[in-house]
């Protein structure tokens, strides 16, 4: 299958700072990309959909202004954590779509986020 | 709005024996229906995929699961767990035939399996 690459696996920083995670389609152009959140023993929640050159679509709840969603490229999107505080750790998931019909995700390994 | 119900938090086995786990979703129209694999520590990795034709599907490492229509249901199911298969399982559903629509996802059941 298709080949999701995510960096970092793991990163740790002090409240305040900002942190980007990159997703990266590998084999593949990601028309779409989607970001998840997934807190300990708990499923994947949706964060926002970004469509490649647009503005991404983000879920009820969601700060936009907090999660910065760049998808510049068809293989490469970007989660931006600005300002990140305890509360903001978390594991994020990208996953990406080429647009088929069939409409299967492929998952990226996951960036583990730890905010002091 | 679609939702994934999966109604078994926490299921312990003992090795060889015969697993179910339950996944009801709602959605107004036809979907693509999938179950995940979350291993401890692991990314997620895909166990099997539902699209159309038969409705029993078969997954790697021994799953299947069966898509019946009429009760929204697509349970998963192995005739005989391993310790090796202890892990989170995610029903997961989007819309079929249109392209780029996001995952959603059941809240997981947690296998344990003991040797």
């Amino acid at each position: 299958g298709a080949v999701v690459s995510q960096h970092p696996s793991r990163v740790i920083c002090k409240s305040g700072t900002s942190v980007k995670i990159e997703c990266r389609s590998l084999d593949f152009q990601a028309t779409t990309m989607f970001w998840y959140r997934q807190f300990p023993k708990q499923s994947l929640m949706l964060m926002a959909t970004s469509n490649e050159g647009s503005k991404a679509t983000y879920e009820q709840g969601v700060e936009k202004d907090k999660f910065l969603i760049n998808h510049a490229s068809l293989t490469l999107s970007t989660l931006t954590v600005t300002s990140a505080h305890p509360e903001d750790s978390s594991f994020y998931i990208c996953s990406a779509t080429g647009g088929r019909v069939t409409g299967e995700l492929f998952f990226g390994e996951g960036s583990r986020l730890t905010v002091l | 709005a679609q939702s994934v119900s999966q109604h078994n938090h926490h299921v312990i086995l003992s090795e060889a024996a015969s697993l179910e786990l339950g996944c009801n979703y709602s959605y107004g129209g036809t979907v693509n229906l999938f179950w995940y694999v979350q291993y401890p520590g692991q990314h997620l990795q895909l166990l099997l995929k539902y699209f159309s034709g038969d409705p029993l599907v078969k997954g790697i490492k021994g799953f299947e699961a069966e898509f019946i229509k009429s009760k929204f249901s697509f349970n998963l199911r192995k005739p005989s767990v391993q310790w090796s298969d202890t892990a989170e399982y995610f029903c997961a559903v989007n819309a079929f035939g249109q392209a780029g629509t996001a995952l959603i996802f059941g809240k997981g059941t947690t296998l344990s399996v003991s040797s």
